[in-house]
């Protein structure tokens, strides 16, 4: 049983260019998170996604950022026109319901130059 | 808005001895606290946890203890190991939301 996969794990752009990572959950979980860990910071959520729903975004950035979770296919994670600000780990976890633990892929590591 | 503190950014302990790693709160309607250990590149991988209507709970070397009049919880590795030298982060989940502290960079010394 695969864990949460994460790619890329790693990730350089200029600034204004787009970043999207993808995140694949556990087999069976349909409840994926997305964290944000900045350097020397812990993990800030950032949103909380079903298949096809946005259940919390309250930790998104209003602006350059949006996640989905389609029917098929991984959840995304999309940063339009990176700035050197969004440089940072994000990690990805998923869980078979609502509030159950948490399982996290390895994390996306966004380099913005 | 810092809801979950760990005010110790790093722990350095003896191999043997016991470590003891704090965390507070300031949100009462937190109903679920875990532990999360987190090695470098990697992501953080589950710990241990304790429903806010417990005061411990124990698994093997590891001891969770919650003290909700005080808004603190800890968690004890007893005896340590230097495999446990990790980051560590405590989290606490009201609703939807998982809030996580910053982390103690626990170093166990051989």
């Amino acid at each position: 049983n695969a864990g949460v996969m994460q790619n890329p794990r790693h990730l350089v752009r200029r600034r204004g260019q787009e970043a999207r990572l993808r995140c694949s959950p556990m087999k069976g979980h349909s409840h994926v998170y997305w964290y944000r860990q900045l350097p020397e910071e812990g993990l800030k959520f950032m949103v909380y996604l079903q298949k096809e729903n946005i259940i919390d975004e309250s930790g998104m950035p209003k602006e350059r950022f949006s996640a989905e979770f389609p029917k098929e296919g991984p959840s995304i994670l999309r940063i339009q026109q990176v700035v050197r600000g969004d440089s940072a780990a994000y990690f990805c976890a998923s869980s078979p319901m609502r509030a159950g633990e948490l399982f996290f892929g390895e994390g996306s590591r966004l380099t913005v130059l | 808005d810092q809801q979950v503190k760990q005010n110790s950014p790093s722990l350095s302990v003896q191999e043997g001895r016991i470590s003891i790693l704090n965390c507070d709160y300031t949100n009462s309607m937190f109903d679920y606290f875990l532990w999360y250990k987190k090695y470098p590149a990697e992501g953080p991988t589950f710990l241990i946890s304790i429903s806010s209507i417990k005061d411990k709970n124990e698994d093997g070397r590891f001891t969770v203890f919650l003290n909700k009049s005080a808004k603190h919880l800890s968690l004890h590795i007893v005896p340590s190991q230097p495999g446990d030298s990790a980051v560590y982060f405590c989290a606490a989940i009201t609703g939807n939301q998982f809030y996580f502290g910053t982390g103690t960079s626990l170093t166990v010394i051989p």
